[in-house]
């Protein structure tokens, strides 16, 4: 088993629909949850930072983590054109800098 | 907003050949990173440094590899004999803290010949 997992799409919306992206995980030493935007041939953009379960809003942004089903999701309301790009997961335990990543969904929102 | 910025965007190099790639962090964070992505795969870990030491790295980060700070701005990764398997992209990240959201650069394009 991977471990983190996440589909890599790709996900075509159109424009103004709610977009659900997942990621699920096997090591429950896991407490820290991120969630990254890359753009084609630029870094990993930081979206959202959680910290163990709960969810986490920033404008048209949410996270959500569940711990006990080892599940986390970003939504993206409204979505425009500017938010088609790959969306990264990423994790890591307590005193460890290494971050575990997903392979990635590309989105896709067309006018 | 302070940024990670990354020299050179692209580096062509023999194979067998030295390179170092270079990194300047977000001024006040204390924690840097490398990372590497081969394309079409995930981004992986590659090692942490903090303190003028490495504080963690991966099984990828082998004696071909090392990192330094030479200065007080500049983080560098240099590779000591590239092989063709070395062809990634490879990022940069900073971090104030352990355990608090890392900021990446935009990345130096590796392609080994």
């Amino acid at each position: 088993q991977k471990e983190v997992e996440q589909d890599p799409g790709p996900l075509s919306v159109p424009e103004g629909a709610i977009v659900s992206l997942n990621c699920t995980y096997s090591n429950s030493a896991f407490q820290y949850f991120m969630w990254y935007r890359q753009y084609s041939r630029k870094g990993p953009e930081l979206l959202m930072y959680t910290y163990s379960s709960g969810n986490k809003e920033d404008g048209r942004f949410t996270a959500q983590v569940d711990k006990s089903s080892k599940y986390i999701s970003l939504f993206i309301r409204d979505s425009q054109p500017s938010d088609s790009a790959t969306y990264l997961c990423a994790m890591s335990a307590d005193n460890t800098d290494k971050l575990i990543f997903g392979t990635g969904t590309r989105l896709q929102v067309f006018p | 907003e302070p940024e990670v910025t990354q020299t050179p965007s692209h580096q062509v190099t023999q194979m067998g050949q030295e390179v170092i790639l270079r990194c300047v962090p977000i001024s006040n964070h204390l924690y840097f990173y490398w990372y590497r992505q081969i394309l079409g795969q995930k981004v992986e870990f590659l090692v942490s440094f903090y303190n003028n030491e490495i504080s963690e790295k991966s099984e990828i980060f082998d004696d071909q590899f090392s990192v330094e700070r030479p200065d007080g701005s500049n983080f560098t990764l240099k590779i000591r004999s590239t092989k063709l398997e070395d062809s990634a992209m490879y990022f940069c990240a900073s971090s104030p803290e352990v355990n608090q959201p890392q900021h990446f650069g935009d990345g130096t394009r590796l392609s080994i010949l």
